[in-house]
Parts: structure tokens; C-alpha cells; sequence
């Protein structure tokens, strides 16, 4: 069974603090994937990742970093959190190849910055 | 500027009949399809996916169709039931490898199946 773990279903933080969200895949995947859910916003992207060490900025990458230091490893940072980053964070990975692929999402992290 | 658009923010269907959730997409770039459906507090579970090269693809009680000279497609789910409740989100993807298969979602479309 394919798994995308984030490593926190629910965050509470403080305006400033650095945030570090977590993202595991098993399935040997090459893309990963940081998006945020937002209400009548749909899942926008934030930062994706096609192989260790790389990133790509996706539409909305102000505010945040992304590090992969490892395949199976996408880390979200929020290098000083503010109130309009709370929001539920998804992370996503896919197989790299012609033709597209579905992505496979974990359960989600709930953050709110207060 | 949404590159893959959702219009309708939500849908009430009767339960057994069919409900039809559309996508429009303007990025002419995009040759990969796909539903996702999502419930509250967990992540979003593919559904279904389309190829450009093929107009409709089906999958039990789940078809997509896709019209690639309107940049148009739809989700139809016969006969809709009440677990069917969830938001659904169409995305889109341009297959190339260069463009790391990144996914661009749309808002979603609240579907709501009443028994």
C-alpha cells in the first residue's frame, strides 16, 4: 500500500517562529509535491521537487523553502510564520516520466499561526 | 491567472442520479488529466485520469470526458450516492519530463448527494 506521510495532522505556532513541516513517501517516487488548501482557493503550489536537491518554485513560494536531502524526504519551512499562513498544508508525490502520472497525497497538516 | 478553472463551487444532486462536475483549462500545454475527490481533514484520493489522445476514459460509475478544442472536461457520476459527497478537484499536467509532471489543481466543486 503506497504511503505519503507528513509527520503532523495538527500545528499551532506562534507569529515569527520557524516552522518545519515534514513529508515522507515510500514508493520511491522522483516528484514531490508541497501544496496548501485554502477555501474557494483550491490546493495551490507552493514548491516541488523532481529530484534530490532540486526545487522548483510554484505559484505562491514566497515566505516558505523547501529542502530534499533525500529521495523519499520533502521538508516545507516557513522561515517566520505570519497569521495568513495558517492554512491546511498537503504534501504529494508522483512518478517522473512522459505522459503524466497521479500524484499521491498525505493526510494533510492543519497549521495555524496565531 | 488559473490556469485550471472550476466555476461551479458547489452541486446538489439527488441520490441515483447523475451528477456532472466540469473543468475548463487554458494552459494549451496541459495533456494530462485528473480527478481527485477529498474529504475534511484528509488528503485529496485520485480518482480518475484522461490522456489527451482519448476523449472519454471510464471507470465503473466514474467517467471523464475530455474536449480538447473547447479546453473542457467533465466528471459524471452515475448513479451519484451519498458517499459521493466531497469536494472534487480537476487538475491538470503537462506530460513532458522537463516539466517534472507538476500538477495545477482547480478550486474544487462541492458535490452534495441527498438520500
Amino acid at each position: 500500500d503506497v504511503k505519503v506521510t507528513q509527520s503532523s495532522r495538527y500545528l499551532v505556532k506562534r507569529t515569527g517562529e520557524k516552522v518545519f513541516l515534514e513529508c515522507v513517501q515510500d514508493m520511491d517516487h522522483e516528484n514531490m509535491f508541497w501544496y496548501r488548501q485554502d477555501p474557494g482557493l483550491g490546493l495551490r503550489l507552493i514548491y516541488f521537487s523532481y529530484d534530490v536537491k532540486m526545487k522548483e518554485k510554484g505559484d505562491i513560494p514566497e515566505g516558505y523553502s523547501v529542502s530534499r536531502e533525500k529521495k523519499e524526504r520533502f521538508s516545507l519551512i516557513l522561515e517566520s510564520a505570519s497569521t495568513n499562513q495558517t492554512s491546511m498544508y498537503l504534501c504529494a508525490s508522483s512518478i517522473l516520466g512522459p505522459g503524466g502520472s497521479e500524484a499521491f497525497f498525505g493526510q494533510g497538516t492543519r497549521l495555524t499561526v496565531v | 491567472d488559473q490556469q485550471v478553472k472550476q466555476n461551479s463551487p458547489s452541486l446538489s444532486v439527488q441520490e441515483g442520479r447523475i451528477s456532472i462536475l466540469n473543468c475548463d483549462y487554458t494552459n494549451s500545454m496541459f495533456d494530462y488529466f485528473l480527478w481527485y475527490k477529498k474529504y475534511p481533514a484528509e488528503g485529496p484520493t485520485f480518482l480518475i485520469s484522461i490522456s489527451s489522445i482519448k476523449d472519454k476514459n471510464e471507470d465503473g460509475r466514474f467517467t471523464v470526458f475530455l474536449n480538447k478544442s473547447a479546453k473542457h472536461l467533465s466528471l459524471h457520476i452515475v448513479p451519484s450516492q451519498p458517499g459521493d459527497s466531497a469536494v472534487y478537484f480537476c487538475a491538470a499536467s503537462a506530460g513532458q519530463v522537463e516539466y517534472g509532471n507538476k500538477l495545477v489543481f482547480g478550486a474544487g466543486t462541492i458535490l452534495r448527494v441527498k438520500s
